[in-house]
């Protein structure tokens, strides 16, 4: 079985600050995928970056990266200069075989 | 190229009352999802469908039905709404994390 903790419920962080969300996982399959996801208050939930599990470097999308530590089981997101649009639900997600199991979610405000 | 279609956006049902959701996708993806999404939490998978033809019970798959109509749909059916049901409803195709805009669905 696969397991995705979130362990923030909420965080507030000042505007241009650099922020980390944190991820760990649980899983038995050596093969597997970890998403990030965005959600916000209008509801639409929008990937954010991808980290496969054979994956030598960290991934990373624009202002997006992922401190992927193999060994620890996890898989943090980084925002870096966040801006107020960055406010939303984030949430973190394994995909092993043909399921994605997702975690609670933090939610994020910045601001001004 | 719309990606993930689904409708409707909004639905209010009464107890017992029938619906289903549609969900269509033009990448050509062979696996499909539906997903619900209760407040504060999560998604939790209801049913899946890896293929044409297969699908299969996810976390969650009391009180609904699903079909794979063809490669492109995926459909999800309450047959008897229960206010248990009341949610946000997400179709999804994972193989590049393409998700529907989802439906608000309110069972009184």
């Amino acid at each position: 079985a696969q397991k995705i903790t979130q362990t923030q419920p909420g965080m507030f962080v000042q505007e241009k600050e650099a922020v980390t969300l944190d991820c760990t996982y649980d899983t038995s399959d050596q093969s597997y995928g970890l998403f990030w996801y965005k959600q916000p208050s209008s509801g639409e939930m929008i990937f954010l970056i991808y980290q496969g599990s054979y994956d030598e470097q960290n991934a990373t999308e624009g202002r997006y990266s992922l401190n992927f530590q193999k060994a620890r089981k996890s898989a943090n997101l980084v925002i870096s200069a966040s801006q107020l649009g960055d406010s939303a639900m984030y949430f973190c997600a394994i995909r092993g075989r043909d399921q994605l199991i997702w975690g609670a979610g933090t939610k994020l405000i910045i601001k001004p | 190229n719309a990606g993930v279609t689904q409708t409707p956006k909004f639905q209010v049902l009464k107890t017992g009352q029938s619906m289903t959701l549609q969900c269509a996708q033009d990448m050509n993806h062979n696996s499909m999802y539906w997903y619900r999404q209760d407040p504060g939490m999560g998604l939790r998978l209801i049913y899946y469908s890896a293929s044409e033809g297969t699908t299969d019970k996810g976390e969650v798959p009391n009180g609904y039905n699903v079909s794979r109509l063809n490669k492109r749909e995926f459909s999800l059916r309450l047959e008897s709404a229960a206010p248990s049901q009341t949610s946000v409803y997400f179709c999804a195709t994972v193989r590049d994390s393409s998700f529907g805009s989802g439906t608000r669905l309110t069972v009184v």
